[in-house]
């Protein structure tokens, strides 16, 4: 069973940088697993972010960014604002039409 | 843009099935395919399945016993059929479009429908 790691709560100050991460129980993140990140807010659909590690969706403002850092794919919010508070989650491309979610980092803006 | 609604079935007993269905609008559901995923109240998101307009499916290890979807493109619509639920299958359940530009990402959801399993 395929587990996708995220940390479950994170914390950055207005005007701040975080970087929040998407990791393997068992192996390395890699480009190959087309990782991607949402957004959502209490009551609402999730937003997309991020595809293929690092394409921003329409729409997204470019203090959003993708990466890999090491074997973990990363969201890096840079210039953190008070309504980035929010779920933001991860999922991973399996192949096959197969992904995995992560279980979601809880941001707070404070 | 492309833009996804779910149907409502509301209350659904133990042991039924949950049937489910997303409309498209704004685009063919023809080369493209499709996904539900679904959130427990309080808890985090779940990719339950996936089907391609040609019928081709896919869903999560844990339901794929009890997961059932087609598509009907006459009607621009995809459904989900889940076998003998319990309390745990309590969600709302997005529909969304799952490759968009040959990468395999949700670039547009639906806005979700509770679905509560109780007797």
């Amino acid at each position: 069973q395929t587990v996708v790691t995220q940390e479950p709560s994170f914390s950055v100050s207005p005007g701040g940088t975080v970087t929040l991460t998407c990791g393997l129980s068992s192996g390395s993140v890699s480009t190959s697993y087309y990782p991607s990140w949402y957004q959502q807010t209490p009551g609402q659909a999730p937003r997309t972010l991020i595809y293929s590690t690092n394409i921003r969706s329409s729409g997204v403002p470019d203090r959003f960014s993708g990466s890999i850092l090491g074997n973990k794919a990363a969201l890096t919010i840079t210039g953190a604002q008070a309504d980035d508070e929010s779920d933001y989650y991860c999922v991973l491309y399996m192949g096959s039409g197969i992904w995995v979610f992560g279980g979601g980092t809880k941001l707070t803006v404070l | 843009q492309v833009q996804l609604q779910e149907s409502d079935p509301g209350l659904v007993k133990p042991s039924e099935t949950l049937s489910l269905t997303c409309t498209v609008s704004g685009g063919s559901i023809s080369s493209n395919s499709w996904s539900w995923i679904r959130q427990p109240p309080g808890k985090g998101l779940e990719w339950v399945g996936y089907i391609y307009y040609n019928r081709s499916t896919n869903c999560n290890p844990s339901l794929k016993s009890r997961v059932t979807m087609s598509v009907d493109t006459s009607k621009n619509q995809f459904s989900l059929r889940l076998t003998s639920v319990t309390a745990a299958d309590t969600a709302v359940y997005y529909c969304a479009r799952s490759f968009s530009g040959g990468f395999p990402y949700f670039d547009s959801w639906g806005q979700g429908t509770l679905v509560t399993v109780s007797s």
